[in-house]
């Protein structure tokens, strides 16, 4: 049982170029999420998928797209990377939608993204 | 506005010690507080999940508390080990369309032999 995966684990990318993130579930979860850490900050949500077939906003959405695969991946792209773009990405998963029902989420190693 | 302010920023304690980390919220309304784990260069690991009904909970040497009606938490860390050197984040939920978990910045903590 690996739980969430990430690919790549590190990413030098300049300004401009294009990228992929790819993430992977094997815990049967339905919902997955996409956040930034960045120093002095919180993690804050880019985007998430409530089940299959769903993607929404979060807090941070803007220069990002993203795509629910199928139930068990959600990949992230960023088509034309910014230097504000640097940072530390964490994909997670969860059973069904963490927020008021409590659900535990699982959190990836992360993908360090520096953008020149 | 809806925030989360971990107090202190950052803390160096003996191996051995016991030391408590403190959380102030602002969020409404309130569905559940989550305290998460960081080691550096990992991702965040839940430790505790609390609802407004419960007051403290454990997992082991990790106690969480919590006052709904000052809006404060608490994690108190028991006879510290060199491996609780981590990032240590309050997280609270709101009952909110969506998922509306507003992340704290974290409080370090560093163990030393």
């Amino acid at each position: 049982n690996a739980g969430v995966t990430q690919t790549p684990k590190f990413q030098v990318l300049k300004t401009g170029q294009s990228m992929t993130l790819q993430c992977a579930q094997d815990m049967n979860h339905n919902s997955m999420y996409w956040y930034r850490q960045d120093p002095g900050m919180g993690l804050r949500l880019i985007y998430y998928s409530a089940s299959e077939g769903t993607t929404d906003k979060g807090e941070v959405p803007n220069g990002y797209n993203v795509s629910r695969l199928n139930k068990r991946e959600f990949s992230l792209r960023l088509e034309s990377a910014a230097p504000s773009q640097t940072s530390v990405y964490f994909c997670a998963s969860s059973e069904s939608l963490a927020g008021g029902r409590g659900e535990t989420q699982y959190f990836g190693p992360g993908t360090r993204l520096l953008v020149l | 506005k809806n925030q989360v302010e971990q107090s202190p920023q950052s803390l160096i304690i003996l191996e051995g010690k016991n030391c408590t980390l403190q959380c102030n919220y602002t969020v409404s309304p309130f569905s559940n507080l989550r305290w998460y784990k960081q080691d550096t260069g990992r991702g965040p690991v839940s430790l505790t999940i609390m609802t407004f009904s419960e007051n403290t909970k454990s997992n082991g040497r990790y106690t969480a508390t919590l006052d709904a009606d000052t809006k404060q938490s608490s994690l108190h860390i028991t006879a510290s080990q060199l491996s609780d050197s981590a990032s240590y984040i309050c997280v609270v939920s709101s009952y909110q369309a969506g998922t509306a978990l507003i992340f704290g910045k974290g409080t370090t903590l560093s163990v030393s032999s």
